[in-house]
């Protein structure tokens, strides 16, 4: 199965924008780039995700090398509310049954100093 | 509130227990899925249901039980477990199976084996 690899932390300041790099190497043609975000004592949240193409949404921005084996996860302005472990995942399909594999990271710890 | 509700939020078992884990999701969504998260551990995925039926058992020992009854609601019976199976276990819902679809999670439950 393809794996990601995360920094075990990264700390910004208020205000200012964050990125944060996932590795994936091994990543196959169908894997699509996932990232989730737990803030403490919750359930991780969707974020964003993307195949090929960069993708934008209210939360973040989504930044896939040509070659798939890297992504960055772009938050513009970091604010008190973004401290969370951010995960990257790839989510695949499998042939026995279709969207179910899925690979997790072990996360990056996001600190924001106001 | 992500529309994913799990009960209960916190729960105390001895080894020799029968308990159940329900999770309920009000968002029309097809698949279901059961994650494990220990201390400094990635997320694991345990078990995925597609219209209610289990297309995923990722090892899990057979002390884990689940049960999907509809597509609304998923269970996970336990029972005489170990005290390494202390976690936050977490259910979450897609639209669909297939990697294009968002995860959205319940705040999970706090299990403790004694």
């Amino acid at each position: 199965d393809a794996k990601t690899t995360q920094p075990n932390s990264m700390e910004s300041n208020e205000e200012e924008p964050v990125h944060l790099p996932c590795n994936h190497s091994t990543i196959s043609g169908t894997d699509y780039i996932h990232w989730y975000r737990q803030l403490p004592s919750q359930g991780p949240e969707y974020v964003i995700h993307g195949l090929t193409s960069n993708v934008n949404n209210r939360m973040a921005s989504l930044a896939i090398a040509e070659d798939r084996k890297s992504s960055t996860l772009i938050l513009h302005r970091a604010t008190l509310r973004d401290a969370a472990v951010y995960y990257c995942i790839l989510r695949g399909f499998d042939e026995k049954a279709a969207g179910n594999k899925l690979t997790f990271g072990g996360g990056t710890r996001v600190l924001v100093k106001p | 509130e992500t529309g994913v509700t799990q009960t209960p939020r916190h729960l105390v078992m001895g080894m020799t227990n029968k308990k159940s884990l329900k999770c309920e999701q009000h968002l029309g969504h097809n698949a279901m899925y059961w994650y494990k998260q220990s201390a400094k551990k990635p997320l694991e995925l345990m078990f995925v249901y597609s219209l209610e039926e289990r297309v995923e058992n990722n090892s899990v020992p057979s002390r884990f039980s689940p049960e999907c009854p509809n597509s609304s609601h998923l269970f996970l019976h336990l029972h005489t477990l170990q005290p390494e199976d202390s976690a936050l276990y977490l259910c979450a819902s897609s639209r669909e199976l297939a990697p294009t679809y968002e995860q959205y999670f319940g705040p999970g439950t706090r299990l403790t084996v004694t």
